[in-house]
C-alpha cells in the first residue's frame, strides 16, 4: 500500500537560517500533497499544498517542491523563527480516486535562538 | 471564531464501556473526518463524511462508528473500547474534501482504555 515517510526525525537550525524538510511517497498515482505543522499539545495545522501538475508552490515564507520522478517533496521555510518549532509532516492523497490521505510520521523542527 | 471543538479532551475508561467523543464545527463545512495519532505511526484516518448522512471508512475503521445527522456535528462512537484504541484522536473539517487549505483540526482527545 501507500507509504509516506520523512527523511529525518529531528532537524535543528539556528534562528534566521533556512530549513528544508523532506518527504518521500511510494504511490506514483498520488496527485495531491499537503504539508502540516503540529505544535506541542495542539492539532495539526495546514501550511501549504501542491497538486501533481505543479513542481513548486510558494506561500508566506514557505515553499513546497515536488519531484514526481523520484516521488519526493520538500518544505522549505525561509528565515526560520522560534515560532516555527513544531513537528512537520506531509500527506499524500488522491491516489486512484481515493479520498483517504496517507500521512508521514513527522520531522521535529527545533529552532535555536 | 472559526473552530472545531472536541469533547472530552481527556478520557480514561475501561474495556467494553461504550463512549462517544463529540466533534462540532462552526464553519458550515461539508467535509469532516476523524483521525488517530499514535507514536511512530503518524495520523491515520478512521472515518470521513462528505456531507450530512454520507459517511465512509478510512484506513482504520475497525471498532469505531460515526454518524452525521447534522452538518456541524460528527461524533465518534466506540461501542466496546479495547486497550488498542488508546490513542490521541483528532477531528477535522474543511469546506469539501479537496479544499485542504480550509481545513481545521480540533484540539484532540486523549483516550486511555484500561
Amino acid at each position: 500500500g501507500e507509504s509516506v515517510g520523512l527523511h529525518l526525525p529531528t532537524l535543528s537550525v539556528q534562528e534566521g537560517d533556512n530549513s528544508i524538510i523532506n518527504c518521500a511517497y511510494s504511490n506514483s498515482a498520488s496527485d495531491y500533497f499537503i504539508w502540516y505543522k503540529q505544535e506541542s499539545g495542539k492539532g495539526p495545522q495546514f501550511i501549504i499544498d501542491i497538486r501533481s501538475n505543479m513542481d513548486k508552490r510558494q506561500g508566506q515564507r514557505v515553499t513546497v517542491l515536488l519531484n514526481k520522478t523520484v516521488k519526493h517533496l520538500s518544505l522549505q521555510i525561509a528565515a526560520t523563527q522560534p515560532g516555527d518549532s513544531a513537528v512537520y509532516f506531509c500527506a499524500a492523497t488522491g491516489k486512484g480516486g481515493s479520498y483517504i490521505p496517507t500521512f508521514g510520521r513527522g520531522t521535529s523542527l527545533i529552532v535555536h535562538p | 471564531e472559526a473552530q472545531v471543538t472536541q469533547n472530552p479532551r481527556y478520557l480514561i475508561t475501561v474495556t467494553g464501556k461504550k463512549l462517544t467523543v463529540t466533534c462540532s464545527q462552526n464553519m458550515n463545512h461539508e467535509y469532516m473526518s476523524w483521525y488517530r495519532q499514535d507514536p511512530g505511526l503518524g495520523l491515520r484516518q478512521i472515518y470521513y463524511s462528505m456531507n450530512v448522512e454520507v459517511t465512509d471508512k478510512g484506513d482504520v475503521p475497525e471498532g469505531y462508528k460515526v454518524s452525521r445527522k447534522e452538518k456541524r456535528n460528527f461524533p465518534l462512537i466506540l461501542e466496546s473500547p479495547s486497550p488498542n484504541q488508546t490513542s490521541l484522536y483528532f477531528c477535522a473539517s474543511s469546506l469539501n474534501w479537496w479544499s485542504t487549505d480550509t481545513q481545521y483540526f480540533g484540539p484532540g482527545t486523549r483516550l486511555t482504555v484500561l
